[in-house]
């Protein structure tokens, strides 16, 4: 079992709708809990941190925690086709200092 | 305020020279992560430095690979020998600290390595 699973992907959506992306650990001792978009070519890009349960708004990102079900997800709202990318969920126990990503999830918003 | 920056950007190597990477994290930063993607995966840790220090090599492979965070100057990944299978892409992050609750790390562009 992969520490850090994604769903696999791709995933398609059409302009204006709302993308879902899913990501679960194995680790219980996590604390940390990061999304990176990572356009094709180019470096991770951090658009959301999210430490306790709940929701964490940030304009059209919601980024969800559940602990107990060690899930944490990320909703994009009105999707655009500029949020065609893969996106990385990271996940860091306290003080480790390394996160572990998953493989992450391609992500093509259709005009 | 500039960002992680990492040179070269692009690395080309024939099987059995040296690859040697920079990272200079971002401005007050001390604490540097490097990380390898390969093509279509996600990215792997690899090594966790601070200054003149290795916190956390457990990614690291045991042979041909090194890392040093100096007092001075910039983070360097040195691979000795390379094969092809190192072809990959090398991220460097920095924080201000180890990142904990409340910090994050920031990534540089990234040096893409072509071993030929």
């Amino acid at each position: 079992q992969k520490e850090v699973e994604q769903n696999s992907g791709p995933l398609s959506v059409p302009e204006g709708a709302i993308a879902s992306l899913n990501c679960t650990y194995s680790d219980r001792g996590s604390q940390s809990f990061f999304w990176y978009r990572q356009y094709s070519g180019k470096s991770p890009e951090l658009i959301m941190s999210i430490y306790s349960n709940g929701d964490k708004e940030d304009g059209r990102f919601t980024a969800q925690l559940n602990k107990a079900s060690q899930y944490v997800s990320l909703l994009i709202r009105d999707s655009q086709p500029s949020d065609s990318a893969t996106y990385l969920c990271a996940v860091m126990a306290t003080n480790a200092g390394k996160s572990t990503f998953g493989d992450g999830t391609t992500l093509t918003v259709k005009p | 305020n500039a960002g992680v920056m990492q040179n070269p950007r692009h690395l080309v190597r024939r099987r059995g020279q040296e690859a040697r990477l920079r990272c200079s994290p971002m401005k007050g930063h001390s604490h540097v992560y490097w990380y390898r993607q390969l093509p279509e995966e996600g990215l792997k840790f690899m090594v966790y430095l601070q200054k003149e220090n290795i916190i956390d090599e457990s990614g690291m492979p045991k042979e041909r690979f090194s890392a040093e965070f100096p007092k001075e100057g910039p983070s360097i990944l040195r691979i000795q020998q390379v094969v092809r299978g190192d072809s990959a892409a090398y991220f460097c992050a920095s924080s201000p600290r180890q990142t904990a609750l409340n910090t994050e790390a920031f990534f540089g562009q990234g040096t893409r390595l072509t071993v030929v």
